[in-house]
């Protein structure tokens, strides 16, 4: 059975970072791009960024580039989305997701 | 950047009725869009991947259809398990794009 289990959410104060993670079990996380989707409060969905099976390749939405890194471990079958400068705007629910299968999302408030 | 329009914005069908909710893309996607359903509090569920091809687990009532920029999601006879809102993503190019959403309900 395929799980994504974020960690890491809770309340930051604006200009402050936060690191998620994401512990990946169930599937071969080595084989897999992964990312990284968000929804504020009664929103839609958002992508934030993207991590090839290896790493080697990212990618990112404009609002975040520059203050957001994703990263991964295969040999923990880990994703992280570390956070920096954060911004009122950024308070969402951050989802792990391989877009077939979705984490049941982490909470990050932005606010003083 | 390539923008999904998704309409209706919300919906209200009857049980056993028959609906559509579409995407319409900026440019062409070839077909690269997915369809998901999310209810409330929950994370989304994969329903429809690669415009038509239905993700294992998920009812056969579920149905998708379209291709370069117009794609539909259809519901034949609406179930109460149903209810709930419903996106589309494109996956043809970065960055990544949802549709705005469809609230379902029951009438």
């Amino acid at each position: 059975e395929v799980q994504l289990v974020e960690s890491g959410g809770g309340l930051v104060q604006p200009g402050r970072s936060m690191k998620l993670s994401c512990a990946a079990s169930g599937f071969t996380f080595s084989n897999y791009g992964m990312a990284w989707v968000r929804q504020a409060p009664t929103k839609g969905l958002e992508w934030v960024a993207t991590i090839s099976y290896d790493g080697s390749s990212t990618y990112y939405r404009d609002s975040v580039k520059g203050r957001f890194t994703i990263s991964r471990d295969n040999a923990k079958s880990t994703l992280y989305l570390q956070m920096n400068s954060l911004r009122s705007e950024d308070t969402a629910t951050y989802y792990c997701t391989i877009f077939d299968y979705w984490g049941q999302g982490v909470m990050v408030t932005v606010s003083s | 950047d390539i923008q999904m329009t998704q309409s209706p914005a919300s919906l209200s069908a009857s049980l056993g009725e028959t609906i559509s909710i579409e995407c319409r893309a900026s440019e062409d996607i070839y077909s690269n869009l997915a369809w998901y359903q999310q209810k409330s509090g929950k994370s989304p569920q994969l329903l429809i991947y690669a415009a038509n091809r239905l993700q294992d687990g998920v009812p056969s009532r579920f149905s998708g259809s379209g291709s370069g920029t117009q794609y539909s999601l259809k519901i034949s006879g609406m179930q109460p398990e149903d209810e709930g809102d419903y996106f589309c993503l494109q996956g043809s190019k970065f960055p990544l794009t949802f549709g705005s959403g469809t609230k379902l309900e029951i009438k």
